[in-house]
Order: structure tokens, then C-alpha cells, then sequence
């Protein structure tokens, strides 16, 4: 059963640093590429980061470009998403999502996993 | 990278059909044939319903169904049921990332 379990999350105040996990399982992690999808309370759905199977591919959304750090750990199985210079607009629950195909290109196949996400709320 | 629009909101009654459209332009939805759909239950993460336009995953009931015409995608239902009140969000494939609808509430009367 493919499992995408997040972490990290919490109250951090502005400007200060925040790093996400999300722990894979039920799936050959090394073979798919893996995105970050967050969610303002009572709000829609917003593309934030994604890196493909191999690292090859590592891509942000402009309204966190330069600010937050994609990566991965294929032998702990592992995605991260380093948080800096957080923003009140940052206030979010975050998913881990995985792409649907195996060696895939990201985001041209739809997401077919997610995690139950991480909650980052930016306040002083 | 601008989002995606969707109606924010439509409704029917039990056995009707409805369809919900997701607009983008030539650089998103209608350059490419990379539109997905979600289903969003309250407090839940999103179910992916329809890939690549029109396809469904295993385990997604046939009711559910994708097409696009030039710069509009649109998700039908049929026979509508109570399960399916949610929210639906579109996405699509746009240079180097993905873009999602606002979303639509989708009410079953």
C-alpha cells in the first residue's frame, strides 16, 4: 500500500526557516518524481515544487522561487522541502504528492498518491 | 504561472449529469494533453480522478469523464450521487510546472 507521510510542520514566525519531510513507502520511490502541493485554510490548490525520479529535473512555483529547496533521499526514501525567509502567505498545508508514472517527466501525468499533509503556519 | 479558472461553484440533483469547465490558455491546457482532475472531499487530500484529459485510474467510477476542446477541459459527472459533493480542481501541465484551477463545489441537491 503506497504510504506519503508528512512532517515538519508548525508555527514559525516570519523570516525564520522550516524544513518539511515527507516519508514514502509501499512503492520504488527512486522511480518517480515527487511534488510539494500546498493549501491555504479555505483555499484552493497551489503547485510549490517538484524534482524528478533522478534529480535531473528540480522545478518551483515563482511565488517561492529562490526561497524554498527541493530535495530527495532515495535510499531513506525520503522527500524534503527546506523552507527560508517564510512569509505569512506561506501559511499552508503542505502535501507530498507523487507522479502517477514511473520514470515519468513531472507533471505530465497527474498525481496519483498524497499524503494527509503538514500543517506550516507563519505568524509572529 | 495563473491559475487555471473554474466556475466557482454548480450543482444538480441525484441522477442528473453536470459538467464543470476548467479554462487555461495555449501555454497550459490547450498546448498539451496533461489535464488532470482531483476530487476533494472536506478535510481530506485530494483523489485524482482524470489524467491526461480524458483518462481514468483503476478504482475511478466510469460516471466520471474528461475532454478538451481548445483552451477548456471539462470534467462531466453522470448520475449524480450524494458521495460525489466535493470539491473538483483542475490541473494541466504548463513549461516546467503545473498549474491547478481554483476549484469548484460541486453541491448534490
Amino acid at each position: 500500500e503506497v504510504q506519503l507521510v508528512e512532517s515538519g510542520g508548525g508555527l514559525v514566525q516570519p523570516g525564520r526557516s522550516l524544513r518539511l519531510s515527507c516519508a514514502a513507502s509501499g512503492f520504488t520511490f527512486d522511480d518517480y518524481a515527487m511534488h510539494w502541493v500546498r493549501q491555504a485554510p479555505g483555499k484552493g490548490l497551489e503547485w510549490v515544487s517538484a524534482i524528478s525520479w533522478n534529480t535531473g529535473s528540480i522545478g518551483y512555483a515563482d511565488s517561492v522561487k529562490g526561497r524554498f529547496t527541493i530535495s530527495r533521499d532515495n535510499a531513506r526514501n525520503s522527500l524534503y522541502l527546506q523552507m527560508n525567509s517564510l512569509r505569512a502567505e506561506d501559511s499552508a498545508l503542505y502535501y507530498c504528492a507523487k507522479e502517477r508514472l514511473r520514470f515519468g517527466e513531472p507533471h505530465t501525468a497527474g498525481f496519483d498518491y498524497w499524503g494527509q499533509g503538514t500543517l506550516v503556519t507563519v505568524s509572529s | 504561472q495563473s491559475a487555471l479558472t473554474q466556475p466557482a461553484s454548480v450543482s444538480g440533483s441525484p441522477g442528473q449529469s453536470i459538467t464543470i469547465s476548467c479554462t487555461g490558455t495555449s501555454s497550459d491546457v490547450g498546448g498539451y494533453s496533461y489535464v488532470s482532475w482531483y476530487q476533494q472531499h472536506p478535510v481530506k487530500a485530494p483523489k485524482l480522478m482524470i489524467y491526461d484529459v480524458s483518462n481514468r485510474p483503476s478504482g475511478v467510477s466510469n460516471r466520471f469523464s474528461g475532454s478538451k476542446s481548445a483552451n477548456t477541459a471539462s470534467l462531466t459527472i453522470s448520475g449524480l450521487q450524494a458521495e460525489d459533493e466535493a470539491d473538483y480542481y483542475c490541473s494541466s501541465y504548463t513549461t516546467g510546472s503545473t498549474v491547478f484551477g481554483g476549484g469548484t463545489k460541486l453541491t448534490v441537491l
